[in-house]
C-alpha cells in the first residue's frame, strides 16, 4: 500500500505570498495531522481533521489555515508568509489501534520563505 | 500541560556501541509513548510504542520501556550500526487527546 504523499515536494516563497501544500493519507485512514517542523526542532502540531471536521488546533495563528475532502485528503493554507514560516511541513494519517491514534508520516514540504 | 524532553545531542557512537537516548515526559493521566527516528530528506517513521506502564517496545534491536514512577521511555539498543544514523524523536500522546508533543529529537552519528 502506499504511504502518506505530500505535494510539493519542496517550496520557495517570498513573504507575503500565500501557500497551499496537499496531502494524500493511507488508503483507509480518515485521519490527517499537520505539523511544523522547524530545523533542529520537533514537529509541532498546526492541525487535526478527521472525517472532514477539525478535531483539534495548535498555538499557530489564523495565518494558517486547513482542510479535509470527502476523499480524506487534506490541505494547509498559509497566508501573508513570514520569515518564520519556512519550515518542513509534515501531514500524518492515522488509524485508531487499540483506542490510541497510530500516526504515520509523510515525506514531508520543505517551504523556504525569502 | 504535556510535553516531552529529550537528552541533548549530538551523539557520536562507533559501530557496535550500545546506545541510550534518555527521554522523560510531563502528562496528565497514562499517555501512550513512542520513538520515531527521521532519516535526513524523510518523514518521521514509528520506530517503537508503549501504551501503558512497564510496557516494554521493541523493534529493529531498540527497546524502551515505559516507566511510570519516573516518567522516562529512555531508548536503548545493545549494538549500533552505521545505518542507525538519524534522528530519533520521543513523542506522547494523552489518553484521551489525539495531538502529538514531541521532545526537540536527538542526533546519533555511528561511525565504523
Amino acid at each position: 500500500d502506499a504511504g502518506v504523499t505530500q505535494s510539493p515536494t519542496h517550496l520557495i516563497k517570498t513573504r507575503g505570498q500565500q501557500v497551499t501544500l496537499r496531502c494524500s493519507p493511507i488508503s483507509g485512514h480518515k485521519s490527517v495531522s499537520w505539523y511544523q517542523q522547524v530545523l533542529g526542532q520537533g514537529p509541532q502540531f498546526i492541525f487535526q481533521y478527521y472525517e472532514k471536521e477539525e478535531r483539534g488546533r495548535g498555538n499557530f495563528p489564523d495565518r494558517f489555515s486547513a482542510r479535509q475532502f470527502p476523499n480524506y485528503s487534506s490541505e494547509l493554507n498559509v497566508n501573508a508568509l513570514l520569515l518564520g514560516d519556512s519550515a518542513l511541513y509534515l501531514c500524518a494519517s492515522s488509524l485508531v489501534v487499540g483506542g490510541i491514534y497510530e500516526q504515520y508520516f509523510g515525506p514531508g514540504t520543505r517551504l523556504t520563505v525569502t | 500541560g504535556d510535553s516531552v524532553t529529550q537528552m541533548e545531542g549530538p551523539v557520536t557512537l562507533s559501530e557496535e556501541a550500545f546506545l541510550t537516548i534518555n527521554c522523560t515526559y510531563t502528562a496528565t493521566g497514562y499517555p501512550s509513548l513512542f520513538w520515531y527516528v527521521q532519516y535526513p530528506g524523510e518523514g518521521l517513521q514509528l520506530l517503537l510504542k508503549a501504551t501503558k506502564a512497564d510496557d516494554k517496545g521493541s523493534n529493529k534491536g531498540f527497546e524502551a520501556t515505559y516507566r511510570k514512577e519516573t516518567t522516562s521511555f529512555h531508548l536503548e539498543k545493545g549494538s549500533v550500526q552505521v545505518s542507525d544514523s538519524a534522528v530519533y524523536f520521543c513523542a506522547l500522546i494523552h489518553s484521551t487527546g489525539n495531538q502529538f508533543y514531541f521532545g526537540t529529537g536527538t542526533s546519533l552519528t555511528v561511525i565504523p
